[in-house]
């Protein structure tokens, strides 16, 4: 399995700012997602990021407000841009585990926006 | 919505007594999942069932699917406190630009007294 991590764990920010937000993974892999998840809700997914192309944005999500990069295999970052309070949520970043079926998440970045 | 729905919401029992989550699903899957959640953290993949299979079992959990009502439980035997946690079923989609994806329902807050 794929051990990943993020930071911040948390951050508060104030509105009109940006955060970015990192997540390494141990092993390379080919697919990595972003999902928010927002005050007692479920995972939304914001993007899946693939290496060497551009990320593809799921319907309600854009690249100008929550641009990503993937310089590599192991590395991602998310970038959460002129936030307001309705961006407070905990943003996770996820790996394929290799056969485009499960995935394994990293801890978690807890946002909140004031 | 395209994410599915899951009951309960919340179910609380006591330390010992079996916990069962049902998930139902709109579209055509490849694999129905449940994964875990504590206390806002990453989530950690429990179980995976494909869309031929009807039952699955790994250690305390047995998952069923009933392609043809589209639906899904988790049933967890014995429980311990350590249970205590959000449980989400997750839609794996079918190729195409869907590959990889997961689809995440509702999610059920489980909650066992020591």
């Amino acid at each position: 399995s794929a051990v990943i991590s993020q930071k911040p764990s948390r951050d508060i920010c104030q509105r009109g700012t940006s955060l970015t937000i990192q997540c390494q993974v141990d092993s390379q892999v080919t697919m990595m997602f972003w999902y928010r998840q927002q005050p007692g809700q479920s995972l939304t997914l914001i993007a899946t990021a693939n290496q060497g192309s551009e990320a593809t944005y799921e319907s309600g999500f854009v690249i100008d407000k929550f641009p990503i990069s993937r310089p590599n295999l192991t590395f991602s970052t998310l970038t959460v841009s002129n936030m307001s309070p309705e961006d407070s949520s905990i943003y996770l970043c996820s790996v394929d585990s290799g056969g485009g079926e499960t995935q394994y998440f990293g801890p978690g970045t807890r946002l909140l926006v004031l | 919505s395209q994410q599915g729905e899951e009951d309960p919401q919340a179910l609380s029992i006591q330390e010992g007594e079996n916990a069962t989550m049902n998930c139902s699903y709109k579209t055509s899957i490849n694999n129905l999942q449940w994964y875990r959640q504590n206390s806002g953290r990453g989530l950690v993949h429990l179980i995976l069932i494909r869309s031929n299979e009807r039952e699955k079992h790994s250690g305390r959990l047995r998952v069923t699917l009933d392609t043809s009502k589209k639906s899904s439980s988790l049933l967890i035997t014995a429980s311990r406190a350590a249970d205590t946690a959000s449980y989400f079923c997750a839609r794996g989609n079918a190729g195409g630009t869907s590959y990889g994806k997961l689809t995440f329902g509702q999610g059920t807050i489980l909650t066992v007294h020591p």
